[in-house]
């Protein structure tokens, strides 16, 4: 089955501490978002990439860092410069055509809630 | 600046029909899209509209007006799975896409 997937579901951090939140997608879709929400808010991007070994600030970008070494993956580290980090993270990708940008449906993963301890 | 307005909770009765409201003040237009999502768990894909005019699908229908900023979501024949949180979100002039707030739809037997 194709899709995408996020690990762990609920991840806890403690004060200074960097954690990795995990994106895979079986999908062959070159491009890839972190999105990130918080009650009573829209979703708000973080960092996107449209194509392998690139990728760009999104947003709220600060406290934040991505890689995108293979298509498959797009893991998002949370850095203890994060001061707010408690929300639920979203991972999404959709075919990446450039021409065409957020004109493409995205596909989201079932998501991972971050909680400081 | 951009913003998308939506209700922030809708109440409904099964069996019924509901309709979700979305404007929005953006630097231009590219499509609007409507997702759902149950709590705890992914959005998933409802519609994406670019022309005025009702675009229907099965039990839910998605209308835009650009002239107006507005589009609503029209849900029919209201079943219990249908309790969510209901997305509008809008790809600007610089395709950047801005999302609404949700509105959470409670459905009631």
């Amino acid at each position: 089955d194709g899709g995408i997937t996020q690990s762990p579901k609920y991840l806890f951090r403690k004060e200074g501490q960097n954690v990795t939140l995990s994106c895979e997608q079986n999908l062959n879709h070159d491009a890839m978002y972190w999105y990130r929400q918080d009650p009573g808010q829209g979703l708000r991007l973080i960092y996107y990439s449209q194509i392998v070994n690139d990728f760009q600030k999104g947003d709220i970008a600060e406290g934040y860092s991505v890689s995108r070494e293979k298509k498959e993956s797009f893991p998002l580290t949370v850095t203890s410069a994060q001061k707010n980090p408690t929300a639920f993270y979203l991972c999404a990708s959709s075919i990446g055509d450039s021409t065409s940008g957020n004109l493409e449906t995205q596909y989201f993963g079932p998501g991972t809630r971050l909680l400081v301890l | 600046g951009q913003n998308i307005d939506q209700p922030t909770e809708m109440t409904a009765t099964e069996g019924a029909i509901v309709q979700i409201n979305c404007t929005y003040q953006t630097s231009g237009f590219n499509g609007l899209f409507w997702y759902q999502q149950h709590a705890g768990e992914a959005p998933t894909f409802l519609s994406y509209n670019v022309l005025d005019g009702l675009e229907e699908k099965g039990r839910f229908s998605s209308f835009l007006s650009r002239s107006k900023g507005y589009s609503y979501l029209l849900l029919k024949e209201l079943q219990m799975k249908d309790s969510a949180s209901y997305l509008c979100a809008v790809v600007d002039s610089n395709y950047q896409l801005i999302w609404g707030a949700g509105t959470k739809l409670i459905i009631k037997p």
